[in-house]
């Protein structure tokens, strides 16, 4: 069975702090993504990340592919009250997007 | 253009009852899948259809889960004999096909089994 850890489960930060988010897995995956869910809503696709060491930016958060392929990390800079939610991040399985592989989550709550 | 949609929203039903989830993937999308999400967890995939035909049910937990898509476009989530175990917000989703196409998620179905 393929897992994927995430750390910290829960995350409770003040606005303007910086954070970090860690996906592992002892498995290695063809691309991970990365998902955000609000309350009562699906999860909504950040980013993907295909090949072994990439980095990616999206505004004020950054994804890193580990080189092995098998890790992935998010880091926010100045966490906003906005960024509020539940990160995921997903492996894909093979290729295609067929069956992903999701992590436990990390809640994040950034206070004003 | 509308997304994916669900009904019901929340379903609550007593144990060993039957129930039908619904999901309406985006129009034209040829990809669906469904996962089941527990508390504090991230979703499971259960099902992936591509067309009418399911192409891989490996996440389905056992024999009471079925599912189905008759004209490739909407699907529904049968479960029969339902078990508290059951309880967990139902997520589909659906892409435009394999390849790497984003998949877009619902908002989901709460299943309550009293």
């Amino acid at each position: 069975t393929q897992l994927l850890e995430q750390s910290p489960q829960f995350l409770s930060i003040q606005e303007g702090e910086n954070l970090t988010v860690y996906c592992n897995s002892s498995s290695v995956f063809s691309s991970l993504q990365w998902y955000r869910q609000e309350p009562g809503e699906g999860p909504v696709l950040l980013v993907t990340v295909v090949t072994g060491g990439e980095v990616k930016k999206l505004k004020r958060l950054t994804f890193q592919f580990g080189d092995a392929r098998k890790d992935s990390s998010l880091h926010i800079t100045a966490a906003q009250p906005g960024d509020t939610g539940l990160y995921l991040c997903a492996g894909e399985t093979e290729t295609g997007f067929q069956k992903l592989v999701f992590g436990t989550g990390t809640r994040l709550l950034v206070s004003p | 253009g509308a997304g994916v949609s669900q009904t019901p929203s929340n379903k609550v039903t007593e144990k060993g009852k039957y129930v039908e989830l619904r999901c309406d993937p985006i129009s034209g999308h040829t990809a669906l899948y469904w996962y089941r999400q527990s508390l504090g967890q991230g979703p499971e995939f259960l099902i992936y259809f591509q067309g009418t035909g399911a192409a891989d049910d490996s996440g389905l937990p056992n024999d009471r889960f079925f599912a189905v898509r008759p004209e490739g476009s909407v699907s529904t989530l049968k479960i029969q004999r339902t078990e508290r175990g059951d309880s967990a917000v139902y997520l589909c989703a659906s892409s435009a096909g394999t390849g790497g196409n984003e998949q877009f998620f619902g908002p989901g179905t709460r299943l309550t089994v009293l």
